[in-house]
């Protein structure tokens, strides 16, 4: 089966600009979660859907970040304005069951 | 207020000895651990996992310990090879957190032929 796909690998904008940041899932996986890491330290969580419903949104930093998952599918992570500290590498993960984790390659951000 | 913590950032072993990861955690509430491994550019895989109930889990040349008295775990792999030189990541969970994962800052291995 197709893994989790990330797109785009790799992204470098201007402070101040948007970036969409696009996941699609393992087919069937209804849980689908956004993990980021900075400045390579931990790996924190942003957010969890199921389906097309936030179950979790608690790890968002801040009202800049807008994610949707259309129609339960694939799933959208936008920065508006991005700022110098949302610098960093963004993993998509999907699960069909608890914690059946399997996770994108990432996409690398960074601001400048 | 880091939750776990893996305090070596790096671990350089030779090929054919064994290799210990060490996390700590801080939170009572979690129950389920998960060890991942991560190569450059790519995301992290899944490796071992380990429930509270238990103490130990073996799977192949990985081997998990918890000490929960300690809030402690540990990863051992033998004997170690080249191919297993990436950054691991300690990962835990727990019921009231639903499955999200909070994680360890990591743990770069090196692998010495």
């Amino acid at each position: 089966e197709a893994g989790v796909t990330q797109f785009p690998s790799h992204s470098v904008i201007e402070k101040g600009q948007t970036v969409t940041l696009r996941c699609d899932p393992i087919s069937g996986h209804d849980n689908l979660y956004w993990y980021r890491r900075v400045m390579g330290k931990e790996i924190k969580f942003l957010l969890h859907f199921v389906k097309e419903s936030k179950q979790d949104e608690s790890g968002m930093p801040n009202n800049r970040f807008l994610a949707e998952r259309t129609g339960g599918t694939y799933s959208t992570l936008k920065v508006q304005p991005a700022e110098l500290e949302d610098s960093g590498v963004y993993f998509c993960a999907s699960s069909q069951a608890y914690y059946g984790y399997t996770f994108g390659s990432g996409t690398r951000l960074t601001v400048v | 207020d880091q939750q776990v913590k893996q305090n070596s950032p790096s671990l350089s072993v030779q090929e054919g000895r064994i290799s210990i990861l060490n996390c700590d955690y801080t939170n009572s509430m979690f129950d389920y651990f998960l060890w991942y491994k991560k190569y450059p550019a790519e995301g992290p895989t899944f490796l071992i996992s380990i429930s509270s109930i238990k103490d130990k889990n073996e799977d192949g040349r990985f081997t998990v310990f918890l000490n929960k008295s300690a809030k402690h775990l540990s990863l051992h792999i033998v004997p170690s090879q080249p191919g297993d030189s990436a950054v691991y990541f300690c990962a835990a969970s727990g019921r009231a957190a639903g499955n999200k994962l909070t994680f360890g800052g990591g743990t770069r291995v090196l692998v010495k032929p």
